[in-house]
């Protein structure tokens, strides 16, 4: 089993540019979130996806959208880039409720 | 929404001392607080967790305690050692709800 894995990761963009962030668990887990972490603010939920076909929005949705394209896939997009978007962006999976979410390794995005 | 807070930022102890995090939230209604480890280029990783209707757990040198009625909960480590060393988040989810709020992180050196 691979986990959750992400693509890209490394990716620099100018203002205004677009990318979407792909992300895929194999551990058939119904809910999938995506985080951005800035230096000393920890992580906070950008959107989440509690199963298959639903998306919502977490802490700081503006500026992105998200896709969930089957039970495996989770994909971010930034539309038109910011410079306040560079973070370092990381895709979880949960099995149930009160089950621990596994990470992927991160995505560093930076914008200038 | 929750608001958790994390402290201290930083944190250096001696390898065999024990080291203690505390995190409070705002939250009454939160109900599961997990606490994740990320080492350097990583993704964070799930140490120990606990539930709002447990006081405390235990894992071999990691253990976490919650205060309810504060709204606090804590890590503890003992007989800390080298491999310790990374950043260590706590978090809490947001009633029945998936969505989880992370604290900002605390840096734990263990000096050998």
């Amino acid at each position: 089993n691979a986990g959750v894995t992400q693509t890209p990761k490394f990716q620099v963009l100018k203002t205004g540019q677009s990318m979407t962030l792909q992300c895929a668990q194999d551990m058939n887990h119904n809910s999938m979130y995506w985080y951005r972490q800035d230096p000393g603010m920890g992580l906070r939920l950008i959107y989440y996806s509690a199963s298959e076909g639903t998306t919502d929005k977490g802490e700081v949705p503006n500026g992105y959208n998200v896709s969930r394209l089957n039970k495996r896939e989770f994909s971010l997009r930034l539309e038109s880039a910011a410079p306040s978007q560079t973070s370092v962006y990381f895709c979880a999976s949960q099995g149930s409720s009160y089950n621990e979410q596994f990470f992927g390794p991160g995505t560093r995005l930076t914008v200038l | 929404g929750e608001n958790v807070e994390q402290h201290p930022s930083t944190l250096s102890v001696q390898e065999g001392d024990s080291a203690v995090i505390k995190c409070t939230y705002s939250d009454s209604a939160s109900n599961y607080f997990p606490w994740y480890k990320q080492e350097l280029g990583k993704g964070p990783q799930l140490i120990i967790d606990i539930r709002s209707n447990v006081g405390e757990k235990k894992d071999q040198r990691i253990a976490v305690t919650l205060n309810k009625t504060a709204k606090h909960f804590s890590l503890h480590i003992t007989e800390t050692q080298p491999e310790d060393s990374a950043v260590y988040f706590c978090a809490a989810r947001e009633g029945n709800f998936n969505k989880f709020y992370f604290g900002s992180g605390t840096k734990l050196n263990v000096k050998p």
